[in-house]
């Protein structure tokens, strides 16, 4: 079956450093792959998309990193800061329907 | 744009009762989904539509869910009889259809539901 892993331990760390959140999953060839922020008690906010054709997409202190070999795909804020803190979701879609599979989530919490 | 509005945003309700949940999507948007997120599953895909169409209901979990979409600007997720195993959020989600750039969806703040 379709399976989609993240960290369930919380995520913490410094003020200042490099977060770096990690999505594998297997049985799935995803023609994309999202990030969303969701903060206690909202809806998940859409972060950042990636193609199956990219390696590498960047949106200012965000990174994402796609690896259709390794069946992963890295997500990177730099210079963290404690807004930061959230849970982050992966979820990837197969199809470009918007038929999105969601993993269960890393919750990050950024220390001042 | 008010993004996608949901109601009510919280609602208790005794097992056995009906309980319908309300959305209005983004306006131009046309796709349109219904989330179920709990701690256990975490957030699962219930059913989506395309204009105003259902197109996969496969996550819908027995016959007591019901949705429609009757225009481009309504849909409703129904449980009836509802179940203290319903209780869950339950997210309303929009997208515009981008052609190869991909749909990022738009989700509404949800309805927290608690069936007692």
């Amino acid at each position: 079956s379709q399976k989609i892993e993240q960290n369930s331990e919380a995520l913490n760390i410094q003020e200042g450093k490099t977060a770096t959140l990690t999505c594998n999953y297997t049985n799935y060839s995803p023609a994309y792959l999202q990030w969303y922020r969701q903060d206690p008690g909202r809806g998940p906010v859409f972060l950042l998309l990636i193609r199956e054709n990219e390696k590498e997409k960047r949106k200012e202190r965000l990174k994402v990193t796609f690896d259709t070999t390794l069946k992963q795909s890295l997500f990177h804020i730099t210079a963290s800061q404690p807004a930061d803190s959230a849970t982050y979701l992966c979820a990837l879609d197969r199809s470009n329907t918007g038929k999105l599979i969601f993993g269960q989530g890393t919750t990050l919490q950024v220390k001042p | 744009d008010a993004g996608v509005i949901q109601s009510p945003r919280h609602e208790v309700t005794e097992m056995g009762q009906e309980v319908t949940l309300r959305c209005k999507p983004i306006s131009g948007h046309d796709y349109l989904f219904w989330y179920r997120q709990t701690m256990m599953r975490g957030l699962e895909l219930l059913i989506y539509f395309n204009n105003n169409v259902p197109i996969d209901d496969s996550g819908m979990p027995e016959d007591r869910f019901s949705a429609k979409m009757p225009n481009a600007s309504f849909s409703t997720l129904k449980i009836q009889p509802s179940e203290p195993r319903d209780s869950a959020v339950y997210f309303c989600a929009s997208s515009k259809s981008r052609g190869t750039k991909g749909n990022t969806i738009y989700f509404g703040e949800g309805s927290w539901l608690t069936v007692v």
